[in-house]
């Protein structure tokens, strides 16, 4: 067990519709990752965020948006879903920002957009 | 934007077996390479990591050969366990405000007993 902690892990929802992810990180951790893993494309790095402030985006589409809350957990929006952004979603948290180690990945949310 | 290519895409070795995983990375501003080991269902988790200035990096079964010069590294599985059947990702962290990692595309290894 990695301690981080997201939910839902199963997610099915429709074209057009919003959803949102959640991730409590380890104990102790400041930041958080969110990746998109999928079939094709491996691990995708999308947005990192620091003690509520962001750090880092990558290839994050604008109709996604993340936030990490006073309490450190942290949340992705995903909006106007196509069929093309069912993938699996991992969030990982580490404890600095600038810090080589390890991050410690949660088990993900799997999207199924029909 | 910085990558890592990684090959071969599948991997299927005999028990006891060596199974080698090959990495190269563009960026020569990366410096610490890791290499996470992913179960079905389960998240990444860190197997084994290198910094630029070794060469090599042993833990058990498992070892690291970094060739700075041609900017590729690899991960070697000694004595290959059916258990070790997995998706292997290696990635690079970069200099610089973020330090996420970029991943390769991932070998699905699969040990036959």
């Amino acid at each position: 067990d990695s301690g981080v902690t997201q939910t839902p892990k199963h997610l099915i929802t429709a074209t057009g519709q919003r959803v949102t992810l959640r991730c409590s990180p380890r104990s102790g951790d400041l930041s958080v990752y969110w990746y998109q893993q999928s079939l094709d494309q491996g691990l995708q790095f999308l947005i990192h965020y620091y003690n509520g402030e962001e750090r880092a985006k990558g290839n994050i589409l604008e109709r996604f948006s993340a936030q990490q809350f006073p309490d450190l957990h942290s949340e992705l929006n995903l909006s106007s879903l196509e069929l093309g952004d069912s993938a699996l979603y991992f969030c990982a948290s580490s404890v600095g920002a600038r810090d080589t180690g390890e991050l410690f990945f949660g088990e993900g949310s799997r999207l199924t957009v029909l | 934007q910085q990558q890592v290519k990684q090959s071969p895409q599948s991997l299927i070795v005999q028990k006891g077996g060596i199974s080698i995983i090959n990495c190269a990375y563009e960026n020569t501003a990366f410096d610490y390479f890791p290499w996470y080991q992913q179960f079905p269902g389960k998240g990444p988790a860190l197997l084994i990591a290198i910094r630029p200035d070794v060469s090599e990096k042993k833990e058990g079964r498992f070892t690291i050969s970094f060739n700075k010069s041609a900017k590729q590294f690899s991960l070697h599985i000694m004595d290959s366990q059916p258990g070790d059947s997995a998706t292997y990702f290696c990635a690079s962290q970069g200099y610089g405000s973020a330090r996420q990692l970029t991943f390769g595309s991932g070998t699905q290894l699969t040990v036959l007993p």
